[in-house]
């Protein structure tokens, strides 16, 4: 079993603000990160995939960092819709996925 | 559409009897997976497979069994030595390349209910 932490395990924002979670992971032996969106009723969907260390991603609003050497990553939400809220899922991936228990966003109008 | 579809979206058996949850794929996908869902956790693994005819245990495979007969297809058996059994399923799939993965595509779900 791989520890993979995130933090904060739930956050309530209002519209307009901008917000950021972490997910930790062990830094050895590392191939990728995952971060996917997981809406109310929906399967999870793809964020990003970065790979680099350093790597940076970003599509509209959300945004994502790498560190691969210190074992964290960074996803950042500019400007929060309540069309966000949703749980933000990360997956350091090696031969398999190994998911954390996510952050519940809630975006308040 | 390619996709992963997974049925039915809820199941309600009773105890000491064995279920099966289906998955099936058509996006060509090498690498399949099970994952249970409850509530304040995580996505836990359950089994996965990278190729036909070959499937590794994960982190809580006891009280369950799979096969992968075919590529497209991963279904999951819960059994009745599955000693707590009501939770939700996810099944996904991705492409395995070397020795990590591309995203994953995940289906609906089955919520499972044992009463």
């Amino acid at each position: 079993i791989l520890n993979v932490e995130q933090s904060p395990q739930s956050l309530h924002v209002q519209e307009g603000d901008s917000t950021n979670f972490t997910c930790s992971f062990p830094s050895s032996n590392f191939y990728a990160l995952h971060w996917y969106r997981w809406e109310t009723a929906k399967s999870p969907e793809a964020l990003f995939v970065m790979t680099l260390n350093g790597d940076e991603k970003k599509k509209g609003r959300i945004s994502a960092t790498l560190n691969t050497k210190e074992g964290y990553s960074y996803l950042y939400i500019k400007g929060s819709q309540p069309e966000d809220s949703a749980t933000y899922l990360c997956a350091p991936s090696w031969n398999q996925f190994y998911f954390g228990t996510g952050t519940s966003l809630t975006v308040i109008p | 559409d390619g996709g992963i579809t997974q049925s039915p979206k809820y199941l309600f058996r009773k105890e000491g009897q064995n279920v099966t949850l289906s998955c099936e794929q058509n996006l060509n996908h090498d690498a399949m997976y099970w994952y249970r869902q409850d509530p304040g956790q995580g996505l836990r693994l359950i089994y996965y497979s990278q190729i036909v005819n070959d499937f590794q245990k994960g982190d809580i495979a006891e009280g369950y069994s799979v096969s992968r007969e075919k590529k497209e297809s991963f279904p999951l058996t819960v059994t009745s030595a599955q000693k707590n059994p009501t939770a939700f399923y996810l099944c996904a799939s991705s492409i395995f390349r070397g020795r990590t993965n591309t995203e994953a595509f995940f289906g609906q779900g089955t919520r499972l209910t044992v009463v």
